[in-house]
């Protein structure tokens, strides 16, 4: 069966300040591609990063950096110099394989909700 | 570009009553698209996946007969709610995938929050 978890339900920090946000994963599948999602209190999910399986290279895209680790099955995401719009909850999602007839399904995480405080 | 609106963005019906929600891909095709339901302080949870033209594919637990889904073109997916009730109250989340048989990104609407009186 195919699981995410994120372990940190809530986060707070103060503003500057690095927070690294921890997603670890279960799957039985080869191929498979991790995300992150912010959703800000308006609701709406943003995406923010795709990774697929065999890609193990970590990214930077300005503040944000993601670890992936197979080894470990984690995909983990650090922002770094908090800002107080960073605020939010922060999903890590799962995609299963590839089928021919439907797109792949999203499994999310629980959800961090991050607080950054001035 | 990968824009998915919504609508309304929030209606309050009263129980018994059926409410139709809209989803759309402002540029792009979407092959599929994904219905989620959150309640507050939780994840989201797939209802069902509907692909243009075929039935959608509901998951275990959700009444395909309560909601009922169209996707009647590549840029657009209803979901219906019908004879609502308080406990179908939540926020309900669209997103559209532009890729069939890849499991490339799905974009997400703003969501529609329903409270059902």
């Amino acid at each position: 069966a195919q699981k995410v978890t994120q372990a940190q339900t809530e986060i707070s920090v103060v503003e500057k300040e690095d927070v690294t946000l921890d997603c670890v994963y279960e799957t039985r599948d080869t191929t498979y591609y991790l995300f992150w999602y912010k959703q800000p209190p308006s609701g709406e999910l943003v995406f923010l990063i795709r990774r697929n399986s065999f890609d193990e290279q970590n990214e930077i895209s300005g503040r944000y950096s993601w670890n992936f680790q197979k080894s470990t099955s984690s995909f983990n995401f650090t922002i770094t110099a908090s800002q107080v719009v960073d605020s939010a909850v922060y999903f890590c999602a799962l995609s299963e394989a590839i089928n021919v007839n439907q797109g792949g399904k999203l499994i999310f995480g629980q959800g961090t909700e991050l607080s950054v405080k001035p | 570009g990968a824009v998915v609106s919504q609508h309304p963005s929030w209606v309050i019906c009263k129980s018994g009553t059926s409410v139709k929600i809209e989803c759309r891909s402002l540029d792009f095709q979407a092959t599929t698209m994904f219905w989620y339901r959150q309640f507050p302080k939780q994840s989201l949870m797939l209802m069902a996946t509907s692909n243009e033209g075929s039935k959608a594919t509901y998951e275990q637990g959700v009444e395909k007969d309560k909601f009922l889904i169209n996707h009647a073109s590549l840029t657009l997916s209803t979901l219906t709610v019908t004879s609502a009730h308080p406990e179908d109250s939540s926020f309900y989340i669209c997103s559209a995938e532009r890729l069939a048989g890849v499991p490339d990104t799905q974009y997400f609407g703003p969501g529609t929050r329903l409270t059902v009186l």
